[in-house]
């Protein structure tokens, strides 16, 4: 049973500062990893996809990494602002049939 | 034009009655999901259909009846409302297996 986790629950930076966030997965046999950014009272919205035979992704300041051998990927957002406080979910999709695992989310914030 | 609109956002509802949560997408996607985030913010897949067929039931209790009438809507039926429902229930879809997944903003749920 893959199981996802997050840590830490929640992550307090200073604006402008670079911020890493990370995720582990149990079950190596992942068809990709997503992470999605969740805004209070809102929807995930997804922000990275990794497809199990990427190393990473990035898109404008963010940056993911897969290293499904030791079953962790990492989100680095660079100098960041307060309209990155979120909370940022990973999830990993099955190399077989059509589920989502979750992990339970790094809530951020960033002071200006 | 929202992407995943899902009705209602909010419920408060009393234990026993039976409830509908609906939802419809306008993104063309083959697969739609229901997914339960708990108070502990856990998100936990509860069905996935594709094309109108059922590929996922994830051990929730027969209370709960998904109906899709196309492939666009994915309507969730429960009946006899228990306290423990009360969650926020997302409504999610893709284009297929292992593609970004496009979520609703949730539907608040509360059983008195």
């Amino acid at each position: 049973k893959q199981e996802v986790t997050q840590i830490p629950a929640a992550l307090s930076v200073p604006e402008g500062e670079n911020l890493v966030l990370n995720c582990s997965f149990t079950d190596s046999a992942i068809y990709n990893l997503q992470w999605f950014r969740q805004d209070p009272g809102k929807g995930l919205t997804s922000l990275l996809l990794i497809q199990s035979s990427q190393r990473e992704q990035t898109s404008g300041r963010l940056n993911a990494s897969l290293d499904k051998s030791s079953g962790r990927s990492t989100l680095y957002i660079a100098a960041s602002q307060p309209g990155d406080s979120a909370t940022y979910l990973c999830a990993a999709l099955k190399a077989a049939g059509n589920k989502l695992t979750f992990g339970g989310g790094t809530r951020v914030l960033v002071k200006p | 034009d929202t992407a995943v609109s899902q009705t209602p956002k909010y419920l408060v509802t009393q234990m026993g009655n039976d409830k509908s949560i609906k939802c419809e997408q306008n993104l063309g996607h083959d697969t739609m999901y229901w997914y339960k985030q708990d108070s502990k913010k856990f998100l936990k897949i509860m069905f996935s259909y594709n094309n109108k067929e059922l590929i996922i039931n994830e051990t929730v209790p027969n209370r709960f009846s998904p109906k899709s009438p196309d492939k666009a809507h994915l309507n969730l039926h429960i009946n006899s409302l228990e306290l423990g429902d009360s969650a926020v229930y997302f409504c999610a879809s893709s284009q297929a297996r292992g593609n970004t997944i496009y979520f609703g903003e949730g539907s608040w749920l509360t059983v008195v």
